[in-house]
């Protein structure tokens, strides 16, 4: 079992709908989770950051933690062409002694066509 | 401010060649990664630094990489011999102090290619 998993999709939403990106976790005591965003031949840009139960918004992006399910979303509103990118989860894990090390899904391809 | 810069953005060797990859984190971050990515895959974890020492070299694959920060900002990935199998695009991130909750931010990355 991957240590994160992620629906490599590709997931096509049309303009203006709601895009829903799904992240499952193996390692329990896991503690801090975040969303990136890739766009086509760049590096990874931080867009989300979760660390207790519930949901987080920030402006069309909406963050939901479920650390019973050991689940994590992404919902983005409204959704744009130029949301297109590859969604990567990403976990920080609970023991050892690396404590930022984040291991990473392999990520949720998303297209949004108009 | 200015965001984490790394050089050279591509960098084209031949196996059995030495490669320097090098790192410059944003201001005042403490913490330093180094991921790998290969295509169609999430960054894979290689090396965290936490000042000049690295707390953290679990993910390096074998002895031909090194990695050093010898003054707590700038870092250099070294990989020695280099492999086809060591073709991908290496990451480097920094956070503010390396905690479990730290934000980290990456830098462009550079393409290395082995031919």
């Amino acid at each position: 079992q991957k240590e994160v998993e992620q629906n490599s999709g590709p997931l096509s939403v049309p303009e203006g709908a709601i895009a829903s990106l799904n992240c499952t976790y193996s390692d329990r005591g896991s503690q801090s989770f975040f969303w990136y965003r890739q766009y086509s031949g760049k590096s990874p840009e931080l867009i989300m950051s979760i660390y207790s139960n519930g949901d987080k918004e920030d402006g069309r992006f909406t963050a939901q933690l479920n650390k019973a399910s050991q689940y994590v979303s992404l919902l983005i509103r409204d959704s744009q062409p130029s949301d297109s990118a590859t969604y990567l989860c990403a976990v920080t894990n609970a023991g050892g002694t690396s404590y930022g090390k984040l291991t990473f899904g392999q990520g949720t391809i998303l297209t949004v066509h108009p | 401010g200015a965001g984490v810069s790394q050089t050279p953005s591509n960098k084209v060797t031949e196996k059995g060649k030495y490669v320097e990859l090098r790192c410059d984190p944003i201001s005042g971050h403490t913490a330093l990664y180094w991921y790998r990515q290969s295509l169609g895959q999430g960054p894979e974890f290689l090396i965290y630094f936490q000042g000049t020492g690295a707390a953290d070299d679990s993910g390096l694959p074998n002895d031909r990489f090194f990695a050093v920060r010898p003054e707590g900002s700038v870092s250099t990935l070294k990989i020695q011999r280099t492999e086809r199998g060591d073709s991908a695009v290496y990451l480097c991130a920094s956070s503010l102090q390396g905690d479990r909750g730290d934000e980290q931010y990456f830098g462009p990355g550079t393409r290395l290619t082995v031919t």
